[in-house]
């Protein structure tokens, strides 16, 4: 059964303090790795598509990396407006989208 | 270019009754997608709308039903409806099957 996985389920960091969101996934097959920020009360908003193990996207603070089993979103000298959750999802065998729960990140400054 | 839009943004409906939703996708997107999203949990997919037709269908009753017009929007109903169904409901759209973008979504409170 394709199931996704995202630890920790919220994490707490000072503004500056770089961290990482781990992403586990179990699919047959992977056609796509998805990253999503969504803010409350929104739709997510798309940051990355990953599909192959070794891959890297970057965006601004956020750098996505990709390994057979699992994806990181490492996040570098975040500022208080990263705070929002960031889903991860995976293509599954119909060509929908099967998410995680989430990691609720919040930055202080 | 307007991304995908969706209304009503919140609805509030009695058990038992009948709601529709709406969806337009992205200018050039001919893929619609609709999930359910409940308080703390990731997107859960119900179904897929292509050429008009429901594509794919993740595991939801009968209950839930849909249909896409020939410019490509959609509705979500849902019938007989219970407290369990309320939930923020997402459409997303894509084309050539890649990123799916996402709309606000609508809220809908069954009381």
């Amino acid at each position: 059964e394709d199931q996704v996985t995202q630890s920790p389920e919220a994490l707490r960091l000072q503004e500056g303090e770089s961290s990482s969101l781990n992403c586990s996934y179990t699919v047959s097959g992977l056609r796509g790795l998805f990253w999503y920020r969504q803010d409350p009360g929104k739709g997510p908003e798309f940051l990355f598509t990953l599909y192959s193990a070794g891959e890297e996207k970057e965006k601004e603070r956020l750098k996505a990396t990709l390994t057979k089993k699992e994806s990181f979103l490492h996040i570098t000298a975040p500022k208080p407006e990263d705070s929002a959750t960031y889903l991860c999802a995976v293509r599954g065998s119909q060509g929908n989208l099967i998410f995680g729960k989430g990691t609720k990140l919040s930055v202080k400054p | 270019d307007a991304g995908v839009t969706q209304s009503p943004t919140h609805l509030i409906k009695t058990r038992g009754q009948q709601v529709t939703l709406r969806c337009s996708p992205k200018s050039g997107h001919d893929t619609v997608s609709w999930y359910q999203q409940a308080l703390g949990q990731g997107p859960q997919f119900i179904f897929q709308y292509y050429e008009e037709e429901e594509r794919q269908r993740g595991n939801f009753p009968d209950r839930f039903s849909g249909h896409q017009f020939p410019n490509y929007s959609s509705e979500l109903n849902v019938n007989a409806l219970l407290l369990g169904d309320s939930a923020l409901y997402l459409c997303a759209s894509t084309w050539g099957g890649d990123e799916q973008y996402f709309g606000p979504g609508t809220r809908l409170t069954v009381t």
